[in-house]
């Protein structure tokens, strides 16, 4: 069945730094690949998705590519803000539809 | 927008007690889901609704059970509370079936039995 696995955290950067978070991903077929955020207190909210091999979804910055060769869907900001601390959860819907998996999640740390 | 709506932010409850949490969405989805999270545990499925009156267990159902008498609400049930019970509860609702469906959550409800 469908699984996904993502770098452990927390991860610490600077402002202004370089952002990657690794997820890779097995599944039958060529599901849609989602990056959830959770804010500090609140829920999860989409962060971006693609829903195809190649495909790029970005949103605020953040910017993941759907590479079926490598079965990844890694995380990338070029320039982190302190308002992006949070936890990033990579995701893909469960096989046969309805459920969705969710990485263990990954907790970013900006430092001013 | 999109709004999942958990009625309760935070509570205390006492061991023993029946709890019932309230989640309601505006967005005429037909998938409803509860989750809770624990620190270093992610995000675990208790149970999940894909229609006004069906259910399904999800990876964690024991001690849970749901309700789902209209489209938009679906209750979790705790019979009787327990202290391993007390996490964060996230519901939240999709629509159809279709593998490229958005998610949307409610704010969570923090939950503690004492």
């Amino acid at each position: 069945g469908n699984s996904v696995t993502q770098m452990e955290g927390p991860v610490t950067l600077s402002e202004e730094a370089f952002l990657t978070i690794n997820c890779t991903y097995t599944a039958t077929g060529y599901p849609s690949l989602f990056w959830y955020v959770q804010y500090p207190g609140e829920g999860l909210q989409l962060l971006l998705k693609a829903t195809k091999a190649d495909d790029k979804g970005s949103n605020k910055g953040f910017e993941a590519t759907y590479r079926k060769e490598t079965t990844s869907f890694h995380l990338e900001k070029g320039s982190v803000q302190v308002s992006d601390s949070a936890v990033y959860f990579c995701a893909l819907p469960f096989t046969g539809g309805f459920k969705t998996i969710f990485g263990a999640g990954t907790r970013l740390f900006v430092k001013a | 927008d999109v709004k999942v709506t958990q009625s309760s932010r935070y509570l205390v409850k006492r061991t023993g007690e029946k709890v019932f949490l309230e989640c309601v969405q505006d967005m005429d989805h037909e998938n409803m889901f509860w989750y809770r999270q624990d620190p270093g545990l992610g995000l675990r499925l208790i149970y999940f609704s894909y229609d006004v009156k069906m259910k399904e267990k999800g990876d964690i159902p024991e001690g849970y059970s749901v309700s789902r008498e209209k489209k938009e609400r679906f209750s979790l049930i705790l019979e009787s509370a327990s202290t391993n019970q007390t996490s964060m509860y996230l519901c939240a609702s999709s629509s159809g079936g279709d593998n490229g469906n958005t998610i949307y959550f409610g704010e969570g409800s923090w939950l503690t039995v004492v």
